[in-house]
């Protein structure tokens, strides 16, 4: 069965640092991956998909993420973060063309001032 | 993108009474949707798939009796807790794909349930 596993449960880092999220997920022949985002008792908010093609993937407010197939990696990365910023960052993984998202344990992104 | 929108958004509830949520699909027509508790500090695990006019597939070790699911329409799922203790105390989320593909699962605000 496919899982997710992401290494770090809190990440503190300064304003206008960078920032990298990781994530490693179990083999699998096709696989959809997926950042989400959310903030305190909201729903989460689809911050980029790696689907096919490029490896590299960019998604919205700056973050990009890079698939590595090699290293069964998505690691999320943002060259300068912000306070806005600060929230819990969700590491998913589906089956291509199937509907069951294995989420990793969140990493909360703490932006210091 | 589309949108899911899940009502209520928090609730408190006395031990022993049901709590009705409720996961609409605004914008599009959602024949499949899926249900999430999320734990404290923990990730988001699914509880159960809610298939539009038939019964739905709960994961294993959720119980089908206390949290009850209806999918009476295309748009609309609902989830009961039934008789909820304070151990049903969570966040629960709901999603659902847009018919145009499986490449995206778009979530409702999540529901805080509170059990005193």
């Amino acid at each position: 069965a496919q899982s997710v596993t992401q290494l770090d449960s809190q990440v503190p880092v300064f304003e206008e640092a960078p920032v990298e999220l990781r994530c490693n997920y179990s083999s699998s022949v096709s696989v959809y991956l997926f950042w989400y985002v959310q903030y305190p008792n909201q729903g989460l908010q689809l911050l980029l998909k790696y689907l096919s093609g490029s490896t590299l993937v960019k998604g919205i407010n700056g973050f990009e993420a890079e698939f590595n197939k090699s290293q069964t990696s998505f690691h999320l990365r943002k060259p300068s973060v912000h306070i806005s910023d600060t929230a819990e960052y969700f590491c998913a993984v589906t089956d291509s063309g199937t509907y069951k998202y294995i989420f990793g344990t969140g990493t909360r992104l703490k932006v210091l001032a | 993108g589309a949108v899911v929108s899940q009502h209520p958004s928090r609730v408190i509830c006395k031990s022993g009474t049901s709590v009705k949520i409720e996961c609409r699909s605004l914008d599009f027509q959602a024949t499949t949707m899926f249900w999430y508790r999320q734990f404290p500090k923990k990730s988001l695990m699914l509880m159960a798939t809610s298939n539009e006019g038939s019964k739905a597939t709960y994961e294993q070790g959720v119980e089908k009796d206390k949290f009850l699911i209806n999918h009476a329409s295309l748009t609309l799922s609902t989830l009961t807790v039934t008789s909820a203790h304070p151990e049903d105390s969570s966040f629960y989320i709901c999603s659902a794909f847009h018919p145009r593909g499986l490449d995206e699962a778009f979530f409702g605000q999540g529901t805080r349930l509170t059990v005193v």
